[in-house]
C-alpha cells in the first residue's frame, strides 16, 4: 500500500484551465519530488521541494508550473493554462530513508487535457 | 545528457525462466536504482546499488553495476506471471543533487 497518496487519480480538464494535483504523505517528510510520465515515454523529473522551497527544477518546470505546501502536510503541483501536451501521469515521490535508499512514489494522477 | 538507456525494450519469456534487463548511462552516478511499474500504476522501488558496489541481491533480484562501462543489469530469476511489468533503471548523478534520471524502460512479459 502506498505511503504517498495522490488525488485525484484521474483528472480531465479543458485546455487553458488550471489544475491542482495533490500529494498527501502519511508520515511527515520535508523532501518531495514531482515527476511526470507522458504515455509510453519515460519518467521525467520536474521539481524537488525541500523544507518549503524549491531545491531543484528541470527545464520542463517553467513558469506554467508551481509547487506549494499550503497547509504543512499536503503538497501540490499547480499547472496553469494547461496545454494538450501536459497530458501525462504525474507522480509525487519522497525519499524512503536517507540518501541511497531510493524513493517511494505515489500512485499517480492521470491528467488528460482536452 | 541522457541517462539510463535500457535494452531490450521488450522481453517475453516463459514462467520459470530468468529475465535479464540492461541499462547504460553516460554520466557519473552516485547510485543506480531499479523500479517496476505495472500498467498505468505507480513506480515501485526494487533495489538500489551504490557506485562503489558491484553486485547486490534481493530475493529473486540480482543487480550488477559496472562503472567502467557505465552499465547495470537486473536479473530476475525463476520468473512468474506476476513479474509482468515495465522495469526502469534510474540514476542519481553526482552533480544533479538528488533527482532521478530514468531510462526508457523494458517491458517484461512472463507467459504462464
Amino acid at each position: 500500500e502506498p505511503e504517498v497518496t495522490q488525488t485525484p487519480s484521474h483528472q480531465v480538464t479543458q485546455m487553458g484551465q488550471e489544475v491542482i494535483l495533490r500529494c498527501v504523505p502519511i508520515s511527515n517528510h520535508l523532501y518531495f519530488y514531482w515527476y511526470r510520465q507522458i504515455l509510453g515515454q519515460k519518467v521525467e523529473f520536474l521539481v524537488s521541494f525541500y523544507n518549503n522551497e524549491i531545491s531543484e527544477k528541470s527545464e520542463i518546470f517553467d513558469d506554467q508550473f508551481s509547487v506549494e505546501r499550503p497547509d504543512g502536510s499536503n503538497f501540490t503541483l499547480k499547472i496553469r493554462s494547461t496545454k494538450l501536451e501536459d497530458s501525462a501521469m504525474y507522480f509525487c515521490a519522497r525519499p524512503r530513508g536517507g540518501a541511497n535508499y531510493g524513493y517511494t512514489f505515489g500512485s499517480g494522477t492521470r491528467l488528460t487535457v482536452v | 545528457s541522457q541517462q539510463g538507456e535500457e535494452d531490450p525494450q521488450a522481453l517475453s519469456i516463459q514462467e520459470g525462466e530468468n529475465a535479464t534487463m540492461n541499462c547504460s548511462y553516460k554520466t557519473s552516478i552516485n547510485n543506480l536504482q531499479w523500479y517496476r511499474q505495472n500498467s498505468g500504476r505507480g513506480l515501485v522501488h526494487l533495489i538500489l546499488i551504490r557506485s562503489n558496489e558491484r553486485e547486490k541481491h534481493s530475493g529473486r533480484l540480482r543487480v550488477t553495476l559496472d562503472t567502467s562501462k557505465k552499465s547495470s543489469s537486473l536479473l530476475i530469476t525463476a520468473s512468474r506471471a506476476a513479474d509482468t511489468a515495465s522495469y526502469f533503471c534510474a540514476g542519481v548523478e553526482d552533480t544533479s543533487g538528488s533527482r532521478l534520471t530514468f531510462g526508457e524502460g523494458t517491458q517484461l512479459t512472463v507467459n504462464p
